[in-house]
């Protein structure tokens, strides 16, 4: 089944602990990208990676930082998480960037407390 | 950059009756315009897309129609069912852009 898997789905954790949010695809996409989804703001990329070893920011990249070293993998880190990182978080991977069907995954549920 | 504005934040219907949600773009250049449902507890997935090449393209009970002119499009869900309750996202990107801007997200209910 093609999919692509988040984990975890919720993390609570405290100011200043570094975490990461694991993200895989089994679709063999070349595109994949991190983004936040808060109330009233819609869904915002924070990040993206166009293949192996390359990345970019994307709007929202303040406090985040990813890496791409395998095509199926592309982890997302929060090096010292603040309150405001308190989000929902999903990962996408498509075929062709911002003109093709982006494919999510299930969403994690971030606390910063 | 593309700026995508999505109208109405919440849209109760009875069951049966239609549903219309509705966007604004601001970037000329954008031709892709992707529609996402997510349910409760799970990632945007999409629904049915639109190419600037096409002014109107239906999949049974929900159609998108797209006016380049006037920058906005729209999506219609007819015959709604209990199960079309979820919050829905319009987006907009063009070709050689890595990423999709979304809107705000419309929040249906379909009340039986």
């Amino acid at each position: 089944e093609a999919q692509v898997t988040q984990n975890p789905r919720y993390l609570i954790t405290v100011t200043g602990k570094k975490l990461t949010v694991t993200c895989s695809q089994n679709m063999n996409h070349e595109y994949m990208s991190w983004y936040r989804q808060d109330p009233g703001l819609g869904l915002r990329q924070i990040y993206y990676s166009m293949n192996v070893e390359v990345t970019d920011k994307g709007d929202v990249p303040e406090g985040y930082k990813v890496s791409r070293k395998e095509k199926r993998n592309f982890p997302l880190i929060l090096e010292s998480p603040s309150p405001n990182q308190t989000s929902l978080y999903f990962c996408a991977s498509s075929l062709g960037g911002g003109v093709t069907e982006a494919f999510f995954g299930q969403g994690t549920r971030l606390t910063v407390v | 950059g593309e700026n995508v504005e999505q109208h109405p934040s919440t849209l109760s219907v009875q069951e049966g009756d239609s549903a219309v949600i509705k966007c604004t773009y601001s970037d000329s250049a954008s031709n892709y315009f992707p529609w996402y449902k997510q349910e409760l507890g799970k990632g945007p997935q999409l629904i049915i897309d639109i190419r600037s090449n096409v002014g109107e393209k239906k999949d049974q009970r929900i159609a998108v129609t797209l006016n380049k002119t006037a920058k906005h499009f729209s999506l219609h869900i007819t015959e709604t069912q209990p199960e079309d309750s979820a919050v829905y996202f319009c987006a907009a990107s063009s070709t050689g852009r890595r990423a999709l801007t979304f809107g705000s997200g419309t929040r249906l209910q379909v009340q039986p």
